[in-house]
């Protein structure tokens, strides 16, 4: 069964970069027809999508966050992560990671609270 | 602001059927298809309904999906105490070079 857990710090500083890995376990991160992908949600808010990557290294971003975010994918390891850089308190939230098919995330991290705070 | 717009809160009574609109543009659902989620409490979301009316294995058919135009909705009949979460409905979006955008959430509430 797939799954996939984030992992990074829980607290990071204002004007710095926020780093996450996703580590997929259950199956392989090189499938075809899978792109693997970051959401967020802010406390008592919404979700919004970061952006996600296709194993041989193509990206889609979120246009809204596309100036402060990169994610990248190791095949090797399974895993894939996210960096957003410049961050600010309204970049604290719940952020998951998870398998998209088509447009659909079919699996989910169970997700890390990140806060941004000095 | 979200790109796709839900009601913020919706409720019913057990056994009542209720549904949640979800409105977009042509850009995103007047030209993809629809997908649902469903986030209880303290927990991540999972996904309820895919390509429009598709349900993974393991959802109940109580939950049904739909779409015209440049709108969709979730129905739920048979409505449960157990069914008392957050809603989402999310599609692709194809301007910008293409991205998922997602509706602002639905409360739904079981009285």
């Amino acid at each position: 069964q797939l799954q996939l857990q984030e992992s990074g710090p829980g607290l990071v500083k204002p004007s710095e970069t926020l780093s996450l890995t996703c580590t997929v376990s259950g199956g392989s991160i090189s499938s075809s027809s899978y792109y693997w992908g970051w959401i967020r949600q802010p406390p008592g808010k919404g979700l919004e999508w970061i952006g996600s990557i296709y194993y041989s290294g193509s990206t889609y971003y979120n246009p809204s966050l596309k100036s402060r975010v990169t994610i990248s994918v190791d095949t090797s390891k399974n895993q894939f992560s996210l960096k957003l850089s410049s961050v600010t308190a309204a970049d604290t939230a719940v952020y998951y990671c998870a398998r998209r098919y088509l447009a659909a995330a079919v699996n989910w991290g169970q997700g890390t609270l990140v806060t941004v705070s000095s | 602001q979200s790109v796709l717009t839900q009601p913020p809160s919706a409720s019913g009574t057990p056994g009542q059927r209720v549904t949640i609109s979800c409105s977009g543009s042509s850009s995103n659902i007047g030209s993809n298809t629809v997908n649902w989620y469903q986030q209880l409490p303290g927990t991540a979301p999972k996904l309820l309904i895919y390509s429009n009316n598709q349900r993974p294995s393991g959802v109940p058919d109580r939950f049904s999906g739909s779409k015209s135009g440049t709108s969709a909705s979730l129905a739920i009949s048979g409505l449960q105490s157990e069914d008392e979460a957050d809603y989402y409905c999310a599609a692709w979006d194809d301007s910008l070079n293409g991205h998922v955008v997602f509706g602002g959430g639905t409360k739904l509430t079981v009285l």
